[in-house]
């Protein structure tokens, strides 16, 4: 079975700073999907940006970019120009391709704070 | 707007009662899910379904039914079974190739045994 790791449970960062959230898995299958979701004091779930495994370049979507490290099985956010809105949980997300993985399995989840 | 939508937002339940939780969505996805949220365990999936009148348990689906009669709703039964019910839950709905786009989560129930 699938597992995501994410080894932090707390950080804090400074606005306008930038920060990196960590996460690794382990999985045998060679084409799978990540995701970073974030979820602020709301509780809704928002989905940041996503990875294709088969895909060597590293996403991005505005101040949230990757370092996706297939080898080591790596898939850290980074966010830059840190925002009080950013403020939140991140959970880190596995989907796998074939049968029966093709369901979202999350990591425990960080809380980000970002101090003014 | 198309979205989904998580009814109560909060819920208390007497111990030994049966409650049900609401989850619709006009999406018009195919596969709904329901997770449950603690504190410091990350999201843990109970059910889903990827098709009308078909579901598969998840990981923790003890003491949890769900039904899927219809492609928008997919309500979750808390029996009396479940040991340890009080949580955050969460329904979320996806595209059949759910990893195009992820899933689209709805705003959550706090259910609370009293």
């Amino acid at each position: 079975a699938q597992t995501v790791t994410q080894s932090q449970p707390e950080m804090s960062v400074q606005e306008a700073e930038t920060v990196t959230l960590s996460c690794t898995y382990d999985t045998s299958e060679s084409n799978y999907y990540l995701f970073w979701y974030k979820q602020p004091p709301s509780r809704q779930m928002i989905l940041v940006i996503r990875q294709e495994a088969y895909k060597q370049q590293n996403a991005t979507e505005n101040r949230f970019s990757v370092n996706f490290q297939k080898a080591a099985k790596s898939f850290s956010l980074k966010i830059s120009d840190s925002q009080l809105g950013d403020t939140a949980m991140y959970f880190c997300a596995f989907m796998g391709e074939k049968g029966g993985s093709e369901k979202l399995v999350f990591g425990k989840g960080m809380k980000l704070t970002v101090n003014p | 707007d198309g979205g989904i939508t998580q009814s109560p937002k909060y819920l208390f339940r007497k111990e030994g009662q049966n409650v049900t939780l609401s989850c619709e969505q006009n999406l018009n996805h195919d596969a709904m899910y329901w997770y449950r949220q603690d504190p410091g365990q990350g999201l843990r999936l109970i059910y889903y379904s990827q098709i009308v009148n078909d579901f598969q348990k998840g990981d923790i689906a003890e003491g949890y039914s769900v039904s899927r009669e219809k492609k928008e709703s997919f309500p979750l039964t808390v029996t009396s079974a479940q040991k340890n019910p009080t949580a955050f839950y969460l329904c979320a709905s996806s595209i059949v190739t759910g990893h195009l786009h992820g899933y689209t989560f709805g705003s959550g129930t706090r259910l609370t045994v009293v």
